[in-house]
């Protein structure tokens, strides 16, 4: 058990819907990242937040957007869905800002239909 | 041309092999992360170095800073060491990480 959480484990839905993903970092961790995982573009990094603020982005769609809360907890909303946003979405933590080995949770597996 | 490129892709051995797997990359980097992946999805960091050697039980990382190329090695390889295998390096100054496209290795009872 990495300590990550990641809700919901699976998450089904439609074009054109509006989803969110919830992510508990590591008790201590600070540092928040998520990442996309499909089967032809492989693992990409989207976005980082650090203690509350966005510390790095990487390829999010502008249809996507992400938060960390003073819990530190952190949410991914994923909006006007397509067919080619169905992939496995981790979440990962780590103690710094940049530098560290990650924690990684168990991901989510969207899938649009 | 990926900034990281991985070999084998696929690799599948006998238990008890000796395993080893590489990474090569092309910018200057702050670290370089191992990450094993199981048929569940799940991702475990193995290793993250930044010059020279790691081991940790039968798995063992190394990276030439100079060559850019940083291998893991496993030993006296499992069936349970059947996995996806993913190299990362993080560029210097950068925040992100950059994947490689995994090994797939699979070890045969």
């Amino acid at each position: 058990d990495s300590g990550v959480t990641q809700t919901p484990k699976h998450l089904i839905t439609a074009t054109g819907q509006r989803v969110t993903l919830r992510c508990s970092p590591r008790s201590g961790d600070l540092s928040v990242y998520w990442y996309q995982q499909s089967l032809d573009q492989g693992l990409q990094f989207l976005i980082q937040y650090y203690n509350g603020e966005e510390r790095a982005k990487g390829n999010i769609l502008e249809r996507f957007s992400a938060q960390q809360f003073p819990d530190l907890h952190s949410e991914l909303n994923l909006s006007s869905l397509e067919l080619g946003d169905s992939a496995l979405y981790f979440c990962a933590s780590s103690p710094g800002p940049d530098r560290g080995k990650l924690f990684f949770g168990s991901g989510t597996q969207l899938s649009v239909l | 041309k990926n900034e990281v490129e991985q070999s084998p892709q696929n690799l599948t051995a006998q238990e008890g092999e000796f395993i080893t797997i590489n990474c090569s990359y092309s910018v200057g980097i702050s670290a370089l992360h191992w990450l094993q992946q199981h048929p569940g999805g799940g991702i475990v960091s193995l290793f993250m170095l930044s010059s020279g050697k790691k081991k940790h039980g039968r798995l063992i990382a190394t990276i030439n800073i100079q060559e850019k190329h940083s291998s893991l090695h496993i030993t006296a390889s499992h069936p349970r060491d059947s996995a996806v295998y993913i190299c990362a390096v993080r560029g210097q100054g950068a925040q992100k990480l950059v994947f490689g496209q995994g090994t797939r290795l699979t070890i045969n009872p």
